[in-house]
């Protein structure tokens, strides 16, 4: 069946702009949570959804970055006043349930690039 | 705080054996995920071990020691295609929400050769 999706896979952006980053996660995954992975580092968590609410956002950065998930099944990652530091590749993973047996699966990745 | 350290690169022969280890320190501990990267691909998931011991799943191998705060991963008969980055990822319960979070050591970038 279909895997984790996410768009686009690149985006250029000049420092300042706003972006969005969309995950279509495995259908009927409940779990849907966000990473940032810098060059040479592991996925840093993000932001986890159950359902439609954020459940816990404390790897969100800062103000700047926003996520939301309205119907419970595509999320989007919102990034207000891009900076350099921003560039990244950003990580959707979703889960089948809340047990720690459940297996995130990840989506392929969109590559931010901030100029 | 979160700490979890793994060497950063290992270099291995085709048909050996390697064993990638891994330390965690952090607060609350929900079981033990390693995760294989190639080069510009999601992570695709191995194992998971909550309980003491090996896990053995086909070439691939994991195990951990709770009270030390120590896994490791073993791969035997080494092919080429198992050049990629290995990460190791404590499990942390989320309480709003029931949810698992992650927490991704750095990887250690695994090299193949004949």
């Amino acid at each position: 069946g279909a895997g984790v999706s996410q768009t686009p896979s690149n985006k250029v952006t000049e420092k300042g702009k706003y972006v969005e980053l969309r995950c279509d996660p495995i259908s009927g995954h409940t779990a849907l949570y966000w990473y940032r992975q810098s060059l040479g580092q592991g996925p840093e968590f993000l932001i986890y959804f159950q359902g439609t609410g954020a459940a816990d956002d404390s790897g969100l950065p800062n103000d700047r970055f926003f996520a939301v998930r309205p119907e419970g099944s595509v999320s989007t990652l919102k990034i207000q006043r891009t900076e350099r530091g921003d560039s990244a590749v950003y990580l959707c993973a979703s889960s089948l349930g809340e047990g720690s047996t459940y297996e995130q699966y990840f989506g392929p990745g969109t590559r931010l690039t901030v100029t | 705080g979160q700490n979890i350290d793994q060497p950063t690169e290992m270099t291995a022969t085709e048909g050996a054996i390697v064993q990638i280890n891994c330390t965690y320190q952090t607060s609350g501990f929900n079981g033990l995920f390693w995760y294989q990267q190639h080069a510009g691909e999601a992570p695709t998931f191995l194992s998971y071990n909550v309980l003491d011991g090996l896990e053995e799943k086909g070439r691939f191998s994991s195990f951990l020691s709770r009270s030390k705060g120590y896994s490791y991963l073993l791969l035997k008969e080494l092919q080429m295609k198992d050049s990629a980055s290995y990460l190791c990822a404590v499990v942390q319960y989320i309480l709003t929400g029931g949810g698992n979070k992650l927490t991704f050591g750095t990887g250690t970038q695994l090299k193949v050769e004949l």
